[in-house]
């Protein structure tokens, strides 16, 4: 089955520690994408890349950090300097000829304890 | 930068058309996109629209874009209760060098049986 998966589904971390997110796709999609939702908030960009080792900045850039070193995988590292980490993050995949055919993994809902 | 406003709740009575709306800023969109969430879950792509149309029907989705006022509706034909979910918009503009979606915050849809 191709699809966009993400681990775990919760997360729970003690303030200080920085936490790894997975996200990894099987569609063959060049472009990834990270986004964090809110309660009563829409999805806000944290992160993107259009192709292996290379990412750049969301809206919401700070704290976070992102590696592309495969096609399939985007792990996103929340760090220690994220002042209010708690939210649900998501991760879509898109084939980057456009963005018409964007898919979205189920969520990651990370708590900070 | 760039804005897509929703209200955020509507409730419907199981049979009645839901009509959800949204305005955005940006009058160089490329592509205006209507997402589905359900509770606890990713995003799941309804329908998009290019923005030199004016409208697109797809089943029960009948989707209205007037560019003049930056107005995209969504109607859903026939509101059964699996249709209770919070429902995004979001748009794209291919002639930047951003290559990702802004979103609204989401209109949760309530339908009563």
């Amino acid at each position: 089955d191709g699809g966009i998966t993400q681990s775990p589904k919760y997360l729970f971390r003690k303030e200080g520690q920085n936490v790894t997110l997975s996200c990894e796709q099987n569609l063959n999609h060049d472009a990834m994408y990270w986004y964090r939702q809110d309660p009563g908030q829409g999805l806000r960009l944290i992160y993107y890349s259009q192709i292996v080792n290379d990412f750049q900045k969301g809206d919401i850039a700070e704290g976070y950090s992102v590696s592309r070193e495969k096609k399939e995988s985007f792990p996103l590292t929340v760090t220690s300097a994220q002042k209010n980490p708690t939210a649900f993050y998501l991760c879509a995949s898109c084939s980057g000829r456009n963005l018409n055919e964007q898919f979205f993994g189920p969520g990651t809902r990370l708590t900070v304890l | 930068g760039e804005d897509v406003e929703q209200s955020l709740f509507l409730s419907v009575r199981e049979g009645d058309s839901s009509v959800i709306n949204c305005t955005y800023t940006d009058s160089s969109s490329t592509y205006l996109y209507w997402y589905k969430q359900e509770p606890g879950a990713g995003l799941q792509l309804l329908t998009y629209i290019f923005s030199n149309m004016d409208m697109k029907q797809d089943q029960r989705l009948t989707v209205l874009l007037n560019k003049k006022d930056k107005h995209l509706s969504l109607r859903i034909a026939d509101t059964q209760t699996g249709d209770s979910a919070i429902y995004f918009c979001a748009e794209s503009n291919e002639d930047t060098g951003r290559r990702a979606l802004t979103f609204g915050s989401g209109t949760r849809l309530q339908v009563q049986p």
